[in-house]
């Protein structure tokens, strides 16, 4: 069974703390994905990575840094956590290809900046 | 306006009653998703399209790629099939590109 798991479910943060966020799979992709979900907004695309080291800016980077120092872990980390990154996070992994391939997604994060 | 749209946002249907979501698009598309996220948030696949039709169950996807637009449709829906249903689309041009439509919420009453 496919999985994709991240590492909170609930999480509560001051604003200004460094706040990381961490994403394993299982499947050996080479693509992974850190969304965030606000209501009315649909999923929003911060960072994503095709490869160890690798990362590309998604719609919304600001604010965001990712890591991905191993294939199987992408983390996200808010260097100062404000009120305004309040917000379900969801990662997500997918097999490079070849053609379309399915995404799996992770059970998500929901943040939670005081 | 968003590049991909969905309708209605909101759903309340009777259990046992044929449900019908739609999603319309304005780019070109390599591929279509419906996803769906329970209460908690986990989202998972339903569907993958580029043409015609699919069925899993009770659930059925179509995809009209002239017209860029794809339904999903439930039958003989059941209180366990509340979640909010998200239609996703791959960019013909950017591959890795997906967009997101803004979901639409639906319960089902026993």
């Amino acid at each position: 069974d496919v999985k994709v798991t991240q590492s909170s479910r609930y999480l509560v943060k001051r604003t200004g703390e460094k706040v990381f966020l961490e994403c394993v799979q299982d499947m050996d992709h080479e693509n992974m994905f850190w969304y965030r979900q606000d209501p009315g907004l649909g999923l929003r695309l911060i960072y994503f990575s095709y490869d160890v080291k690798m990362k590309e800016k998604g719609d919304i980077p600001e604010g965001y840094s990712v890591s991905r120092e191993k294939k199987e872990r992408f983390s996200l980390i808010l260097e100062s956590a404000s009120t305004n990154q309040t917000s379900m996070y969801l990662c997500a992994s997918r097999d490079r290809g070849p053609g379309n391939t399915e995404a799996f997604f992770g059970q998500g994060t929901r943040l939670t900046v005081v | 306006k968003n590049e991909v749209e969905q309708s209605p946002q909101n759903l309340t249907a009777q259990e046992g009653e044929f449900i019908t979501i739609n999603c319309s698009y304005s780019v070109g598309i390599s591929a279509l998703h419906w996803l769906q996220q329970h209460p908690g948030g986990g989202i998972v696949s339903l569907f993958m399209l580029s043409s015609g039709k699919k069925k899993h169950g009770r659930l059925i996807a179509t995809i009209n790629i002239q017209e860029k637009h794809s339904s999903l449709h439930i039958t003989a829906s059941h209180p366990r099939d509340s979640a909010v249903y998200i239609c996703a689309v791959r960019s013909k041009t950017s591959y890795d590109k997906v967009i997101f439509g803004p979901g639409t919420s639906l319960s089902v009453i026993p």
